[in-house]
């Protein structure tokens, strides 16, 4: 099945930790995202990146970190710098620089203990 | 001029009645408006989308209203079925840029 795979669903943090979400694509989608969504908030875009090794900053990106090593994979990295980090993080991909449809993943959740 | 305002933050209705939640933008550049609709704990699904050139678009029971002079568009959800319920999401983009998301909206469908 095609699709995008976030993992984990669930993920604990300690406080001054940094954490890795993994998302993964076999949509061979060009474009891929990164969003944050906290209640009341709608989504926040952290990253984007629309093609192999680039990409580029989106409105809340202090705190985090990206890599696009792989067309279909585009892990992010929440780091000690991320004042407050607990939310629900989604992936997105959509299949070139024209955004037309965008595919999300399940979501990861994470929280910091 | 990036912002996508959406209203209402929440919403009740009864089964069989009408879902209706709005959207204004400034930027006259966007050209492209879909409408997301999440479940609890699910990533956000494209539901429904309109581009400028026209004013209306219906899939189902799902319908867009796109007014181009007013810079608003809306989504009518008829004969609201509790299997909607869900939060909603407005968004914008223009020219092959990111989508611009709304603040979403929570709908809840009644019995």
């Amino acid at each position: 099945d095609g699709g995008i795979t976030q993992s984990p669903k669930y993920l604990f943090r300690k406080e001054g930790q940094n954490v890795t979400l993994s998302c993964e694509q076999n949509l061979n989608h060009d474009a891929m995202y990164w969003y944050r969504q906290d209640p009341g908030q709608g989504l926040r875009l952290i990253y984007y990146s629309q093609i192999v090794n680039d990409f580029q900053k989106g409105d809340i990106a202090e705190g985090y970190s990206v890599s696009r090593e792989k067309k279909e994979s585009f892990p992010l990295t929440v780091t000690s710098a991320q004042k407050n980090p607990t939310a629900f993080y989604l992936c997105a991909s959509s299949k070139d620089r024209g955004v037309t449809e965008a595919f999300f993943g399940q979501g990861t959740r994470l929280t910091v203990v | 001029q990036q912002q996508v305002k959406q209203s209402p933050q929440s919403l009740i209705v009864q089964k069989g009645g009408i879902s209706i939640i709005n959207c204004a933008y400034e930027n006259t550049a966007f050209d492209y408006f879909p409408w997301y609709q999440q479940f609890p704990g699910k990533g956000p699904a494209l539901l429904i989308a309109i581009r400028p050139d026209v004013s209306e678009k219906k899939e189902g029971r799902f319908t867009i209203s796109f007014n181009k002079s007013a810079k608003q568009f809306s989504l009518h959800i008829m004969d609201s079925q509790p299997g909607d319920s869900a939060t909603y999401f407005c968004a914008a983009s223009f020219n092959t840029d990111k989508l611009i998301f709304g603040t979403g909206t929570r709908l809840q469908v009644f019995p």
